[in-house]
């Protein structure tokens, strides 16, 4: 299973875009970026998920370029709402070890008044 | 439509004690797995069963334990409580057992304090 990047924590405030990015240099051909935001004490929610290129929602937009190795996480225009912790996961979607999700430490984004 | 439930929300035990925690997936879903929260760091794996049978499990000691019911519900069983078996216990509920590019639905967790 690839093991991912990410920054420890971010800063931003009311209204910007806020762009986390994940890196996952060892990923391999039939593993999918998956993106999840977890509040205290609650689950996990899932955000997005891309293989390669943009994928978006309604919540946010997920870059993933050509090679890969790295992707990025777009929350446009934050609210304090969005105070949270994000987790990137990078995962075989159909293999036999898709069951389980392999979350890292994730980045801690704080937004600011 | 419910999502995720889990019971009870919070729990004290001590040392030793035997702990047994249960969660109902979303109506529909067959799969159901474990994760562990420990403060201040992700969620780790510890168990999933699809179909009432266990089809995966993380690297936890035999202490732990869990058996899924024909209605799709799971208990967590964990014996012999240790002070370091303090943490959020998670369910998550999905419709596969294999990701097949579904997200996984989690609960809002049991928060186990060993003393």
């Amino acid at each position: 299973l690839a093991k991912t990047t990410q920054p420890i924590s971010m800063d931003s405030y009311e209204g910007q875009e806020v762009n986390i990015t994940c890196s996952h240099n060892n990923i391999a051909t039939n593993d999918y970026i998956t993106w999840y935001q977890q509040f205290p004490s609650q689950g996990p929610r899932f955000i997005i998920q891309g293989y390669k290129t943009k994928v978006t929602n309604e919540v946010a937009s997920l870059f993933i370029p050509a090679d890969r190795k790295s992707s990025t996480l777009s929350l446009p225009r934050v609210s304090l709402s969005d105070t949270a912790v994000y987790y990137c996961l990078v995962g075989d979607m159909y293999g036999d070890s898709s069951y389980k999700l392999i979350f890292g430490s994730g980045t801690r984004l704080l937004v600011r008044p | 439509d419910a999502g995720v439930t889990q019971s009870p929300t919070h729990l004290i035990k001590t040392r030793g004690q035997q702990v047994t925690l249960r969660c109902s997936p979303i109506s529909g879903h067959k799969s159901v797995s474990w994760y562990q929260q420990v403060l201040g760091q992700g969620p780790q794996f510890i168990f999933q069963y699809y179909e009432k049978e266990e089809r995966g499990r993380g690297n936890f000691p035999d202490r732990f334990s869990a058996r899924q019911f024909p209605n799709y519900s799971s208990e967590l069983n964990v014996n012999a409580l240790l002070l370091g078996d303090s943490a959020l216990y998670l369910c998550a509920s999905s419709y596969h057992r294999q990701g097949r590019g579904t997200e996984a639905f989690f609960g809002q967790g049991t928060r186990l304090t060993v003393v």
